[in-house]
Order: structure tokens, then sequence, then C-alpha cells
């Protein structure tokens, strides 16, 4: 049982270059969530998902898209990356309808030159 | 627009100490709290989780209380450890389950 993974770990990228980052959760949860983590903000809810199918936008959506076409996978896209959208990513899922406890994964680390 | 709010930002203390880190919350209709450690360059590891209908949970050396009608928590760590060391987040759930994050605090445990 993995629990939440997330791939890359690291990635360094040009501006206006994409790439996605891929989220996959092994414990059958219904919601999977994005957040952003900059220094001295917290982190923030980029976009989420209450089911396979389904995307909601959270507080910072613009400039990043993301889809759910697997129960288990959620990715989250830049489509073209900006040097503001330097940040650590953390995917977190969660399932438990009593209590609604978010899991997270280890992040990855993106810089944008 | 929930505003979390976690003060102080950094704290420093010998070790053996009791630890008390605060947290608040600006509108009061959540479904739960939770607490989270992070290590550095690490993920966030859920420490402690507190329904809106409790008002406290405790494991360990760890002890969170909640307070919703005036919008704060507490978490204590009992006779604190160099291995405490880290940042500590407080989240709140509201609709839709998303979590507003405060922005931590940083504890550093001296031996």
């Amino acid at each position: 049982n993995a629990g939440v993974t997330q791939t890359p770990k690291f990635r360094v990228l040009k501006t206006g270059q994409s790439m996605t980052l891929l989220c996959a959760q092994d414990m059958n949860h219904e919601y999977m969530y994005w957040y952003r983590q900059d220094p001295g903000m917290g982190l923030r809810l980029i976009h989420y998902s209450v089911g396979e199918g389904t995307t909601a936008k959270g507080e910072v959506p613009d400039g990043y898209n993301v889809s759910r076409l697997k129960k288990q996978n959620f990715l989250l896209g830049l489509e073209s990356a900006a040097p503001s959208q330097t940040s650590v990513y953390f995917c977190a899922s969660g399932g438990d309808r009593a209590s609604y406890e978010q899991y997270f994964g280890p992040g990855t680390r993106l810089t944008v030159t | 627009k929930q505003e979390v709010t976690q003060i102080p930002a950094a704290l420093s203390v010998p070790e053996g100490e009791n630890l008390v880190l605060n947290c608040s919350f600006t509108d009061s209709a959540i479904y739960n709290l939770q607490w989270f450690r992070q290590d550095p360059g690490k993920g966030l590891t859920s420490l402690l989780l507190i329904q809106s209908s409790q008002r406290e949970q405790t494991s360990g050396r760890l002890n969170a209380s909640l307070d919703k009608s005036s919008g704060r928590s507490t978490l204590y760590i009992a006779a604190s450890q160099p291995g405490d060391s880290a940042t500590y987040l407080c989240a709140v759930s509201e609709n839709d389950y998303k979590l507003s994050f405060g922005a931590g605090t940083t504890v550093t445990v001296r031996a």
C-alpha cells in the first residue's frame, strides 16, 4: 500500500514550456486535491475532484488544468509555465465520508526559470 | 473566505518543555480541523483530526483541542524532544471538504 505518490519529484522548466504532474493513490478514495506551497503562505488549493470524471476550481486555479480520467489518478497540467508557478506541489486524497481526512503525497518541487 | 492564522510563526524551546501551538480560523462552519507535521523538504504527515462535534483528540504526547464557537484550536506537545523539531500546520475543512491551511509554526527544540 503506497498511499499517495507523485511523479516527478523535481523538475526545472523554462518559461513557456509545458508539463504534467501525476498523482496516484491506491486507497480507492473518491476525493483528490492539488495544492501549492509557497514560503510564508501555507498550502493553497489549486483544483480538486470529488470523483472520477469530475474537476473543480480551488483558490488559485489560473494557469493550471486538471483531469481525473481514472479514479486513482489526478493529473495537473501547466500549459505555459511562468516563474510565478515556481513552487512545491502537493497532491492529496480523501475518501472517509465520516472524517474527510486528507492524505498527502511527498510533493513535487518545480522551478520555472 | 476562510482565513486560518497560526501564531507564533516560529518557536524555540529547550528539550523537555511543553509546546503550545495556536491556530485560529474566521468561519466556524467547519467539518473538521487537522494538525499536520512537515519536516524540511518533505510532505505532510497527519497528526490529529478533530471532528467539528468533538472538543479534543489525543495521541501519545500530543493533544489538540477545538473551540469551534470561538474559532480556535490548540496543539499541545508534552515533554518536547529534539525530534519534535518541524513545522506544524493547522487546516480546517469546509464545504466540498477542501482544506484551508495556516502558514504554520516552525518549532525548534534545543537539546
